[in-house]
């Protein structure tokens, strides 16, 4: 099973919006509604930002946002800040009962 | 708080073994599937697979069946990996993390890591 698509880099300036992309297939992203995003720092453990497509963990800013439409779901992120520069990954719950990862976005804010 | 604690870096030789663990404190060990994802230097994340620390049914992804082993000891909350015939294509950080919800593959928190190397 292929990882999820996604786009090896996206860039903004601060206070832009970016969206990254992340595209599967009938068996994972189309087929549930489980899509999560992770951003991750060098060095450090992934952390949850969106999960359900939508829903963000308590605490987390709104400036973090998630969607989806057919096989491809999306983060939004809103007003970039210097510290949004990171690597993003979205994962999907499939019809195996596995989980598939996304092939990595690193964002970079100009 | 929820706190996810992982042993140490392991050096090993190819064809060797290497079990790491998770040692889990803040919340009830029995509610949440603990999984396993590893990373490879510069490149992505990789599931391997799940252990239900209630029942201690677990599931893994086909590349890693009949060379990992997932397991729990409840009485010290703790979940262990244990990943079998290494190669050096096994280099790589593993972690652990909790899922949200039964059965569902997303993970709320995650464990610091532990970096894995195996090398003649």
């Amino acid at each position: 099973q292929s990882a999820l698509t996604q786009p090896a880099s996206v860039s903004g300036s601060p206070g832009q919006t970016i969206t990254i992309s992340c595209t599967g297939t009938s068996s994972d992203v189309g087929g549930y509604n489980y899509v999560s995003w992770y951003q991750q720092h060098p060095g450090k453990a992934p952390k949850l930002m969106i999960y359900d497509v939508s829903h963000r963990p308590s605490g987390l800013s709104s400036r973090f946002s998630g969607s989806k439409s057919g096989r491809t779901a999306s983060l939004t992120i809103s007003g970039l800040q210097a510290e949004d520069e990171a690597d993003y990954y979205c994962s999907s719950f499939t019809s195996s009962t596995t989980c598939i990862f996304g092939t990595g976005t690193t964002v970079t804010v100009l | 708080q929820v706190q996810l604690v992982q042993s140490g870096a392991e050096v090993k030789k190819p064809g060797a073994s290497v079990t790491v663990s998770c040692k889990t404190s803040g919340y009830s060990f029995t509610s949440h599937d603990i999984n396993w994802v590893r990373q490879a230097s510069g490149q992505g994340l990789e599931w391997m697979g799940w252990v239900n620390p209630d029942t201690g049914d677990a599931g893994q992804a086909q590349k890693f069946q009949g060379r990992v082993t997932m397991t729990r000891d409840t009485s010290i909350s703790t979940a262990f990996m244990e990943l079998r015939s290494l190669r050096a294509e096994d280099t790589a950080v593993y972690y652990c993390a909790r899922n949200t919800r039964g059965g569902i593959s997303e993970y709320d928190y995650w464990g610091q890591g532990t970096l894995v190397t195996v090398s003649s």
